[in-house]
């Protein structure tokens, strides 16, 4: 079954429009939640590390917390630049196996 | 600093040729990972070394598929035979030591290899 689920799996916003993005796990034992950006035609890019509930860490416009069930990303006043698919990663037994999810495509319009 | 580097970026070849994708990890990493990555199972794990040594490859979806890492500075992921339905994008990572010498948990992605087998 699924171990991680992002939603929405499309968000498209107009440019200054908060908003944010969930990712949920299904796995016991978690050792770590990882966010990641994804451009077209581009590689992964590592953007967050959570281990415990309750942590939050922030870079620039995006803020990512972390709860015993989800994480949210959250975007605040996004600008075009922030367009990209935005991946959610964890692991559990093993700290090097992420299991990813599908993945949110943000839009944001100017 | 050079992130990972991956070659060659794009490749298209016919069912049953041999295929070699290469990857060479940041400078001063230790673990080196080989992912695939779909539009049906989006981005899977097919190996991980860590010190050159395979550590793990059960994401590895047969024996059609191998990878080597010869120094700290080079991997290859080979098909052989390759078939339409290896056709995806695939990333190495690699990753810096972390506690008792296995690998830190950030791992930094490069390109990507598209593979297109007709």
């Amino acid at each position: 079954e699924d171990q991680v689920t992002q939603s929405p799996e499309a968000l498209r916003l107009q440019e200054g429009e908060s908003s944010s993005l969930n990712c949920s796990y299904t796995v016991s034992g978690l050792r770590g939640l990882f966010w990641y950006r994804q451009d077209p035609g581009k590689g992964p890019e590592f953007l967050f590390t959570l281990y415990s509930a309750g942590e939050e860490k922030e870079k620039e416009r995006l803020k990512a917390t972390l709860t015993k069930k989800e994480s949210f990303l959250h975007i605040t006043a996004p600008k075009p630049e922030d367009s990209a698919t935005y991946l959610c990663a964890v692991s559990f037994e093993d700290d090097y196996k992420l299991s990813f999810g599908a993945g949110t495509t943000v839009t944001v319009r100017a | 600093d050079a992130g990972v580097i991956q070659s060659p970026r794009h490749e298209v070849t016919e069912m049953g040729q041999e295929v070699t994708l290469r990857c060479k990890p940041i400078s001063g990493h230790n673990s080196l990972f080989w992912y695939r990555q779909t539009m049906m199972r989006g981005l899977e794990l097919l190996i991980y070394f860590n010190n050159n040594v395979p550590i793990d490859d059960s994401g590895m979806p047969e024996d059609r598929f191998s990878a080597k890492m010869p120094n700290a500075s080079f991997s290859t992921l080979k098909i052989q035979p390759s078939e339409p339905r290896d056709s995806a994008v695939y990333f190495c990572a690699s990753s810096l030591p972390g506690l008792a010498g296995g690998p830190r948990s950030e791992q930094y992605f490069g390109p990507g290899t598209r593979l297109t087998v007709t």
